[in-house]
């Protein structure tokens, strides 16, 4: 089975400073794709940035980065220039075409101002 | 575009009774997946459904049930409700060719 660990929960970080969120995920498969997702207090999840498996580039999103390693089974989300509206819950997910979405337990982060 | 939406956003039952929840996804979408977020916690996987079947069902017992009309829009039903299934459980839509989830705000449930 899939197992997601986000060692983390609960990190802060200064405005528009940049802070690094953890992801280690286990999985047999050579194929999938990596989420983040944010769940600010609204409760609505919002995606954030996703990554597939084969592609060897880190995906970004304007001030969202991944520093994806496939060999050691590392999705690291990094936020550049933080504000106040970063402040959610953060959750690394992991999917493949069969499989349903497996989400970790969170890093609830706060940027503070 | 109307994004998924989910409805009642808040309940409270008290054990032993049943509850219904309602989603309607996305405009286009054909797959609907529902969540049980503990306080927390991450979501839990409870099932999916898709041309009004059952593709997919993580560990729930079968008090949890649900349904997929022909209009997509899809119903979570849980009977004899215990503390335990307090939660917000959260629907999401997507599309099957691609699978990128699309999550609405959720339904909170309080089991007293």
């Amino acid at each position: 089975a899939q197992t997601v660990t986000q060692s983390q929960p609960e990190m802060s970080v200064q405005e528009a400073e940049t802070v690094t969120l953890s992801c280690t995920y286990d999985t047999s498969e050579s194929n999938y794709y990596l989420f983040w997702y944010k769940q600010p207090p609204s409760r609505q999840m919002i995606l954030v940035i996703r990554q597939e498996a084969y592609k060897q580039q880190n995906a970004t999103e304007n001030r969202f980065s991944v520093n994806f390693q496939k060999a050691a089974k590392s999705f690291s989300l990094k936020i550049s220039d933080s504000q106040l509206g970063d402040t959610a819950m953060y959750f690394c997910a992991f999917m493949t075409g069969s499989t349903p979405l497996v989400f970790g337990k969170g890093t609830r982060l706060s940027v503070i101002a | 575009d109307a994004g998924v939406t989910q409805s009642p956003t808040h309940l409270i039952k008290t054990r032993g009774q049943q509850v219904t929840l309602r989603c309607s996804p996305k405009s286009g979408h054909d797959t609907v997946s529902w969540y049980q977020q503990a306080l927390g916690q991450g979501p839990q996987f409870i099932f999916q459904y898709y041309e009004e079947e059952e593709r997919q069902r993580g560990n729930f017992p079968d008090r949890f049930s649900g349904h997929q009309f022909p209009n997509y829009s899809s119903e979570l039903n849980v009977n004899a409700l215990w503390l335990g299934d307090s939660a917000l459980y959260l629907c999401a839509s997507s599309l099957v060719t691609t699978g990128e989830l699309f999550f609405g705000e959720g339904s909170r449930l309080t089991v007293l």
